[in-house]
């Protein structure tokens, strides 16, 4: 079964500072892989995935992930985080039924 | 593009009363939405999978009867939270699938008195 493991709970780092949240994936087979954003009270906003081809994967708001099928990863990367960064970032799987196993998630704190 | 609607976008109602929630996929046709649950500080909890045009799939330990889900059209899923109770007080939020990707909508929260 796909499952999802954010190694990460909270990450606190200063504006302007790069910042890698970490996500680690177990499959048997060909996985699809997401990275989503939530604002408080808010719904999730898809930031990235990874369906197939180029492994370096880039999204919105300056965000990259690489899968790395060897380390069984999909690490989410910033150069440059801002202070509107700051959400909870989850990683998800895609397994049957296009269904997905979501990681706990992880908090980027970003302070000035 | 792909953006999804929820409505209404708080509810609060009394025990014992029905409520209706409604995910709209505003600019694309979806065959399958799905509903989640997250409660405070934690992650989604898929409840169920809903398919157009027939039953739909919940996962174990979700009470069909209890919610009750309905898929009648391409654009549009209602979860029906049915005698509500405080411990369905939750944040619900709803995706409807394009292709491989699932889109959001901006979920739901409901507090049971």
């Amino acid at each position: 079964a796909q499952s999802v493991t954010q190694l990460d709970s909270q990450v606190p780092v200063f504006e302007e500072a790069p910042v890698e949240l970490r996500c680690n994936y177990s499959s048997s087979v060909s996985v699809y892989l997401f990275w989503y954003v939530q604002y408080p009270n808010q719904g999730l906003q898809l930031l990235l995935k990874y369906l197939s081809g180029s492994t370096l994967v880039k999204g919105i708001n300056g965000f990259e992930a690489e899968f790395n099928k060897s380390q069984t990863s999909f690490h989410l990367r910033k150069p440059s985080v801002h202070i509107s960064d700051t959400a909870e970032y989850f990683c998800a799987v895609g397994y049957s039924g296009y269904a997905l196993n979501f990681g706990k998630g992880t908090s980027l704190l970003v302070t000035p | 593009g792909a953006v999804v609607s929820q409505h209404p976008s708080w509810v609060i109602c009394k025990s014992g009363t029905s409520v209706k929630i409604e995910c709209r996929s505003l600019d694309f046709q979806a065959t399958t939405m799905f509903w989640y649950r997250q409660f405070p500080k934690q992650s989604l909890m898929l409840m169920a999978t809903s398919n157009e045009g027939s039953k739909a799939t919940y996962e174990q330990g979700v009470e069909k009867d209890k919610f009750l889900i309905n898929h009648a059209s391409l654009t549009l899923s209602t979860l029906t939270v049915t005698s509500a109770h405080p411990e369905d007080s939750s944040f619900y939020i709803c995706s409807a699938r394009l292709l491989r990707t699932q889109y959001f909508g901006p979920g739901t929260r409901l507090l049971v008195l």
